[in-house]
């Protein structure tokens, strides 16, 4: 089934440790995006790519960065995890930049204690 | 900071019911989109309305847009379990293509 598989799906981990939330699709759309989920605030862009090998910082983008070396993955990194970054994160892409339409992952839960 | 808002913030009707949500953003807009999200699942989109239309219809989900008041609603017609969930409103910002901005959303119950 076309679509974004996201890994882990669920994740518990110690301040300061490193950490990649993997993000693949297989639709061979242009753009990808990474949001973070936290209850009250809704959904906030981390960070953006229009298209492999380009990337961009979406509202919240500090502790996390990005990669986008082929059309497929976009995998986010905390380089130093901290409390604040507990959250659901969620990968998702659209066709284009233009093309707002966006497809979602199911999600990766992230603790950080 | 959120462009979009929604409200109500929680809504429980009976099934078979109406169900109404509402949505208003601050800047102006391109397009403005309605996603439905299931308990620990990932945002499904429903339906995109353009700045220049002002109401649209995809089964029992329709849509208005009033770009004067900066607001759009979503009306869900004869309700079903099926359709508990939280739907949210996302825009795009008039001056770039990159960012989709969410509100807060609005958590629907239908009892059964």
């Amino acid at each position: 089934i076309a679509g974004i598989t996201q890994a882990p799906t669920s994740q518990i981990l110690a301040a300061g440790r490193r950490m990649t939330l993997r993000c693949t699709q297989d639709m061979r759309h242009n753009a990808m995006y990474w949001y973070r989920q936290d209850l009250g605030l809704g959904l906030r862009l981390i960070h953006y790519s229009n298209t492999a090998g380009t990337t961009g910082k979406g509202e919240v983008p500090d502790g996390y960065s990005v990669s986008r070396a082929n059309t497929d993955d976009f995998p986010l990194t905390l380089a130093s995890a901290v409390p604040s970054q507990t959250s659901v994160y969620f990968c998702a892409s659209s066709e284009g930049s233009g093309a707002y339409v966006l497809t979602f992952g199911a999600g990766s839960r992230l603790t950080v204690l | 900071s959120q462009q979009g808002e929604e409200d109500p913030q929680a809504l429980s009707i009976q099934e078979g019911e109406n169900a109404t949500m509402n949505c208003s953003y601050k800047t102006s807009i391109n397009n403005l989109q309605w996603y439905r999200q299931n308990s620990g699942r990932g945002l499904v989109h429903l339906i995109l309305i353009r700045s220049n239309e002002r109401e649209k219809h995809s089964g029992r989900l329709r849509v208005t847009l009033d770009t004067s008041k900066k607001s759009s609603s979503l009306l869900i017609t004869a309700s079903r379990a099926a359709d508990t969930a939280s739907y949210f409103c996302a825009t795009d910002k008039d001056f770039g293509n990159e960012k989709l901005t969410f509100g807060t959303g609005t958590r629907l119950t239908i009892i059964p």
